[in-house]
């Protein structure tokens, strides 16, 4: 069993404000890491796979980055909305293809 | 495209009921997966297969048996239902045979309370 963790386990910020999170995960032997973002009722929807140290990603006002030396990833949301509500998921895949996920970080933006 | 799909939404078992939670892809995609998500712990991947007649195990096997016969479908097989079992199934397909760099696209979950 691989430990992916992720911090805080909840957030709640106001409508405007800029936020981050943080999956750690084994920094040996390192593939990939995917991040996920999984609304209320919904499935998980990808949001980014990165796979090279120091990489950083960017879709909209949401971005992640990467460190696989020190083993973590930061994802941001800048001037969160009240749409960005939902639970933010990492998972790190391992050789046969298996993944394992962290157990997500809720966020809830206030209007 | 009606992407990943899976029937059914909800299902409510007996202990020691068999029961077949189905899931298709019209993707084309190679990795299908089965994950089960339980309050508290993240998704927990059961088994998963990288190409039709090809399938192994996951973190939680246990209870659980899959066949992969096409491209499009990844059936997971309840044998003898235990409440343990009780939880959220999700499935997943990725493009290419090495899902490990690929983004996965689930399915909208199916609900199983086992009695």
């Amino acid at each position: 069993i691989l430990n992916v963790e992720q911090s805080p386990q909840s957030l709640h910020v106001q409508e405007g404000d800029s936020t981050n999170f943080t999956c750690s995960f084994p920094s040996s032997n390192f593939y990939a890491l995917h991040w996920y973002r999984w609304e209320t009722a919904k499935s998980p929807e990808a949001l980014f796979v990165m796979t090279l140290n120091g990489d950083e990603k960017k879709k909209g006002r949401i971005s992640a980055t990467l460190n696989t030396k020190e083993g973590y990833s930061y994802l941001y949301i800048k001037g969160s909305q009240p749409e960005d509500s939902a639970t933010y998921l990492c998972a790190f895949p391992v050789t046969g293809n298996q993944f394992y996920f962290g157990t997500g970080t809720s966020l809830t933006v206030i209007p | 495209n009606a992407g990943v799909t899976q029937t059914p939404k909800f299902q409510v078992l007996k202990t020691g009921q068999s029961m077949t939670l189905q899931c298709a892809q019209d993707m084309n995609h190679e990795y299908m997966s089965w994950y089960r998500q339980d309050p508290g712990m993240g998704l927990r991947l059961i088994h998963y297969s990288v190409g039709a007649g090809i399938t192994d195990q996951g973190e939680v096997p246990n209870g659980y048996n899959v066949s992969r016969s096409t491209t499009e479908d990844f059936p997971l097989r309840l044998l003898s239902a235990a409440p343990s079992q009780t939880s959220v199934y999700f499935c997943a397909s990725s493009y290419g045979a090495g899902g490990i760099q690929e983004t996965q696209y689930f399915g909208p979950g199916t609900r199983l309370l086992v009695l």
